[in-house]
């Protein structure tokens, strides 16, 4: 299976901060790459998708990059509502593996 | 509008078997793949399995091979996961997740609340 590697595990920000999680993966998953969002006791919500695409309805704040197997997520200026865990996902080879995520608090 | 719905999850012994299932409304079914994503306690996301839209192809996670089956009825919109010899370690919230796809490379754009399965004696 593809090991998915996050970086940082937790991060300490402050609102309005520009804020950059790295992700990688064990091998090349050209641009099949998904990140997302949990708050305790919710589910999970889709953020980014093919490493770059925004989904619907997520504010602009948000963006992804990278290739093969280095990826970013990049929240622009953030938000009392982006204080969550933070999950990137590779879809190239079955099964989807997720990173063990990266926390953002305060 | 889109909902998810998962039921079946309880409190099971060591051995065991359960059967989860996951209602889908609002879309057509079979144009989409499904997966099954579970959290145990404090811990993280883990797919343990995936099914294509029509239900042709699947995938496991080696920690379920063997002892979980997935499957669906897209009569019924129903998303199904058939869990035997249980284990301690299987404690965990499980989601129903659609895929954007038919086929199961896509991420998962519509997440249920999730359903609680608890492996202990």
């Amino acid at each position: 299976d593809i090991q998915m590697t996050q970086s940082p595990s937790t991060l300490s920000a402050s609102v309005g901060d520009r804020v950059t999680i790295t992700c990688r993966a064990s091998e090349s998953i050209d641009d099949w790459l998904a990140w997302y969002h949990q708050k305790p006791g919710k589910a999970p919500k889709l953020l980014i998708y093919k490493a770059s695409s925004l989904q619907s309805g997520v504010p602009s704040r948000f963006s992804g990059g990278g290739s093969g197997t280095e990826f970013t997520l990049t929240i622009s200026s953030l938000q009392p509502d982006d204080f969550a865990t933070y999950y990137c996902q590779q879809y190239n080879n079955y099964p989807t593996t997720f990173g063990q995520g990266t926390k953002v608090d305060i | 509008e889109v909902q998810v719905l998962e039921s079946g999850g309880g409190l099971v012994q060591p051995g065991g078997s359960l059967r989860l299932s996951c209602a889908v409304s609002g879309l057509t079914f079979r144009s989409y793949a499904m997966s099954w994503v579970r959290q145990a306690p404090g811990k993280g996301l883990e797919c343990v399995s995936g099914i294509s839209g029509s239900g042709g192809s699947s995938y496991y996670a080696d920690s379920v091979k063997g002892r979980f089956t997935i499957s669906r009825d897209n009569s019924k919109n129903t998303l199904y996961l058939q869990m035997n010899s249980l284990r301690a370690e299987d404690t965990a919230v499980y989601y129903c997740a659609k895929t954007t796809t038919v086929t199961m490379s896509g991420a998962s754009d519509i997440w249920g609340q999730g359903t609680m399965v608890t492996v202990s004696s």
